[in-house]
């Protein structure tokens, strides 16, 4: 059964950091991995969708890179600014066919001015 | 920017009765999935959908759960006999693909209460 995991659960940077959020799987078979946004009470958006067959994704200042074989992704973030605040979820698709992601707990991050 | 759109964005209701949450998925999408979010819990999986056919369901997803495109644009979710366990976050879900180029979009989410 697929697990997911992501460490660590919350995290507090001053602006301008750099960093690194992790999401770890059990099960390597995955189809794609995303990493969505939530911010309080609301939706999740969507920030980078990652292939299997695909090593890196960028958009923006956000980097997200994916090891299947060792069942693991980072999420880059840079120059962080205070309105980054959020929590940062990972899913995996290991159905192929009917499109189930499986979460993880999420990285609540806080920038601070 | 086309998006995925719920309401209502709160529903309190009590114990017992019936509730239908709505979604109006993006236009061009052809999957459709409910996903669920208890306070300070992980985002759960309960239904994936397509070509008028449940593809995937939960554990959670009992009987008391169905789904419904009634017409060309609206995607439901009724819980028919609501439970306080019930009481989460409800997120609709679209996609145009499935596989590996599957990506998501989400919702705003419906807040159900019950009392």
């Amino acid at each position: 059964k697929q697990e997911v995991t992501q460490i660590p659960a919350a995290l507090s940077v001053p602006e301008g950091e750099n960093l690194v959020l992790n999401c770890s799987f059990t099960d390597s078979a995955i189809y794609n991995l995303q990493w969505f946004r939530q911010d309080p009470g609301k939706g999740l958006t969507s920030l980078l969708l990652i292939q299997s067959s695909q090593r890196e994704q960028t958009s923006g200042r956000l980097n997200a890179s994916l090891d299947k074989s060792s069942g693991r992704s980072t999420l880059y973030i840079a120059a962080s600014q205070p309105g980054d605040s959020a929590t940062y979820l990972c899913a995996v698709d290991g159905s192929g066919n009917t499109g189930k992601l499986i979460f993880g707990q999420g990285t609540t991050l806080q920038v601070k001015p | 920017e086309p998006e995925v759109t719920q309401t209502p964005s709160h529903q309190v209701t009590q114990m017992g009765q019936e509730v239908i949450l709505r979604c109006v998925p993006i236009s061009n999408h052809l999957y459709f999935y409910w996903y669920r979010q208890i306070l300070g819990q992980k985002v759960e999986f309960l239904v994936s959908f397509y070509n008028n056919e449940i593809s995937e369901k939960s554990e959670i997803f009992d009987d008391q759960f169905s789904v419904e495109r009634p017409d060309g644009s609206n995607f439901t979710l009724k819980i028919r006999s609501t439970k306080l366990e019930d009481s989460a976050m409800y997120f609709c879900a679209s996609s145009k693909d499935r596989g590996v180029n599957t990506e998501a979009f989400f919702g705003q989410g419906t807040r159900l209460t019950v009392v």
